[in-house]
């Protein structure tokens, strides 16, 4: 099955413990990205990679590193994580290929940050 | 000025009204314009991809881009109960696989 897989789903830490939160997709994609959801702020990206060894900011970068070693990992760290980096985090990932509908995008299920 | 600018709702509608949802943005270099919809407790999905000016359609959606007003609308046709979920609106100045702006998203509630 074509999928997007995060992990942990759920972690509660505190701040300035560091922490990985994996994504890894299955399909071959070039394209991945990572993306934070908060409340009255909707999504804003990360951090996005078209290709193995090639990564680069989105609109709110800081606090965060990702590599891409490999085509299908995209990892996310928090070298050390603060209380305001407690949020929902989305992968995605899709083919460089233009788009032409839904069904080439792929969002993982979410991963829920509480940083105490 | 935010660079992407949209209405944050809520907005509830009864079955069958016609719904549209607009975004406005400040960027001119933005030529690719996405709309996703984001269920409760789900990973948002990709709905319409357009590119520069001009209308497309699939289904019951309509995107509308008018880049020399900055703004774009997504319509819905006949809704359903089944569509009430969160819109979001993205932006990008290279294509989608570049660096994403996205909206704030509003919620859509469609009433039976």
């Amino acid at each position: 099955e074509a999928q997007v897989t995060q992990n942990p789903r759920y972690l509660i830490t505190v701040t300035g413990k560091k922490l990985t939160v994996t994504c890894s997709q299955n399909m071959n994609h070039e394209y991945m990205s990572w993306y934070r959801q908060d409340p009255g702020l909707g999504l804003r990206q990360i951090y996005y990679s078209m290709n193995v060894e090639v990564t680069d900011k989105g609109d709110v970068p800081e606090g965060y590193k990702v590599s891409r070693k490999e085509k299908r990992n995209f990892p996310l760290i928090l070298e050390s994580p603060s209380p305001n980096q407690t949020s929902l985090y989305f992968c995605a990932s899709w083919p460089l290929a233009v788009l032409a509908g839904a069904n080439e995008q792929f969002f993982g299920p979410g991963t829920r940050l509480t940083v105490l | 000025q935010k660079e992407v600018e949209q209405d944050p709702g809520p907005l509830s509608v009864p079955e069958g009204a016609i719904v549209s949802l607009n975004c406005t943005y400040s960027n001119s270099a933005f030529q690719y314009f996405m709309w996703y919809r984001q269920y409760s407790r789900k990973g948002p999905e990709l709905l319409m991809y357009t590119y520069s000016s001009g209308n497309k359609e699939d289904g019951r959606f309509t995107a509308q881009v008018d880049k020399s007003s900055k703004y774009i609308s997504l319509f819905i046709r006949d809704s359903q109960p089944s569509d009430s979920a969160t819109y979001l609106c993205a932006m990008s100045a290279s294509g989608a696989n570049s660096k994403l702006t996205f909206g704030k998203g509003i919620t859509l509630s469609v009433r039976p």
